[in-house]
């Protein structure tokens, strides 16, 4: 099993809301990945978590915020976003991140719409 | 720093017309090559990873292979279904991150 769960698959907020993305895998993967897409562009890596810790943060403005409860779980918090945060957010995982090598499996993603 | 290009940016088949895609890679230190198939509004889907030069791998239509400096996704009699962005990355050793090239798009007409 290589699944990789995201909820919503779908969100439309407002600048001034509070919203969550959830992924979860189950998978015993130790590392887990939150990317943005534009459309028609390559995924771009927002926050890594390797063994439930924060490990990367690509210079993501505060109002995105990651957690990470346990090993199988993932979240983004989404606080006054833009217009232009508006983009599929994608949830990965791979194996022990210190091999290196290991290919990261991906969730369907939520399309996030900011209005 | 760690650069990723593929070519073509668009390719159009028709069913049945073999044909390759290609990364081409500047890395220190590769641990790893990823193809993924990505559809529209869809997450990437794996495909394959790729770890040394003159490694080859096939899956279904899909033959993927790796020298130094680039990796070549074969498509032999193509289907419409076959249609998606074809997506190439890599992993450097000493780097949690994949670094994504900006893919490929493939339409194969019936």
């Amino acid at each position: 099993d290589t699944e990789v769960t995201q909820t919503p698959k779908h969100l439309v907020m407002g600048m001034t809301n509070k919203k969550s993305l959830k992924c979860e895998q189950h998978m015993g993967h130790r590392a887990m990945y939150w990317y943005k897409q534009k459309a028609k562009k390559p995924p771009e890596l927002m926050f890594v978590y390797s063994y439930e810790k924060l490990s990367i943060n690509e210079s993501v403005p505060s109002r995105f915020s990651p957690e990470c409860p346990n090993s199988s779980l993932l979240n983004l918090h989404l606080h006054a976003l833009q217009p232009e945060d508006s983009a599929l957010y994608l949830c990965a995982s791979s194996q022990d991140p210190s091999r290196g090598g290991v290919a990261a499996f991906f969730g369907q993603g939520t399309r996030l719409t900011v209005v | 720093e760690d650069q990723v290009t593929q070519s073509p940016e668009a390719l159009r088949l028709q069913e049945g017309e073999s044909s390759s895609l290609n990364c081409s890679y500047t890395v220190s230190g590769l641990r790893g090559l990823f193809w993924y198939r990505q559809d529209p509004g869809k997450g990437p889907e794996f495909l394959f990873t790729l770890y040394s030069a003159g490694e080859e791998k096939e899956k279904e239509r899909l033959k993927a292979t790796l020298t130094k400096k680039e990796s070549f996704l074969h498509i032999t009699a193509p289907k419409p279904e076959d249609s998606a962005t074809y997506l190439c990355a890599v992993h450097r050793g000493g780097s949690e991150k994949l670094v994504f090239g900006k893919g490929t798009k493939l339409t194969v007409n019936p």
